[in-house]
């Protein structure tokens, strides 16, 4: 049971646009969620979050929207650049008694073309 | 600032042969600890997740298992690896205190059982 979905496993963008990479979850109790992004052979990177009872976060070139009601976030990042391009998880935390468990999607490769 | 350390970096072992993979927390203490997989082509697992010495809870049925001798301080262990234990593991930890919410990951262990 996938609690936390990335329905596209790629994406490609020319340099300079924006990038929106989506991500879908089904339990209600989530209560932040978070944007990494990976390159192979290494530890993912924290990037950028957001809790449950906002619906937008911007740090520099990245934002993240959170529609509650759909149970669905987005992650835009404008402009695009070829740095960019790596895997991008989302993440949602539960806490259950104090413990906090982070449940990822599958992941979106990025590709921003020159 | 808080460090986390995956040794070894690479792998390679025979099926039936024992596994230990360790991981190490600096500039922190009291941390969640976690272990993911990460296999070809797929998203991050949740396998063990530790919010303290000798408190283990484990996410899947599997042919590994975990354990936290000292409070910065995961180990993943099996006692015979199977093919299906090929992978990419990432230790990750997280503070436990109000307004901490990332999560923070090694730089991973890559895993061939043969």
């Amino acid at each position: 049971d996938q609690q936390v979905k990335q329905n596209s496993p790629s994406l490609s963008v020319q340099e300079g646009r924006i990038s929106i990479l989506n991500c879908d979850y089904t339990n209600s109790m989530f209560d932040y969620f978070l944007w990494y992004k990976k390159y192979p052979a290494e530890g993912p990177t924290f990037l950028i979050s957001i809790s449950s009872i906002k619906d937008k976060n911007e740090d520099g070139r990245f934002t993240v929207f959170l529609n509650k009601s759909a149970k669905h976030l987005s992650l835009h990042i404008v402009p695009s650049q070829p740095g960019d391009s790596a895997v991008y998880f989302c993440a949602a935390r539960a806490t259950t008694s104090g413990t906090y468990k982070y449940i990822f999607g599958t992941g979106t490769r990025l590709k921003v073309l020159a | 600032s808080q460090t986390i350390h995956q040794w070894p970096a690479t792998l390679v072992q025979p099926v039936g042969s024992p596994l230990s993979l360790e991981c190490t927390v600096e500039g922190t203490s009291n941390p969640n600890l976690y272990w993911y997989r990460q296999a070809a082509g797929r998203g991050l697992q949740l396998l063990f997740y530790s919010i303290g010495i000798d408190q283990i809870s484990s996410e899947v049925p599997q042919n590994l298992s975990a354990s936290r001798p000292q409070d910065r301080q995961f180990i993943l262990s099996s006692k015979k690896l199977l093919l299906s234990d090929s992978g990419f593991y990432l230790c990750a930890w997280s503070g436990t205190g109000t307004g901490i919410y990332e999560q923070y990951f090694g730089p991973g262990t890559r895993l061939t059982v043969t």
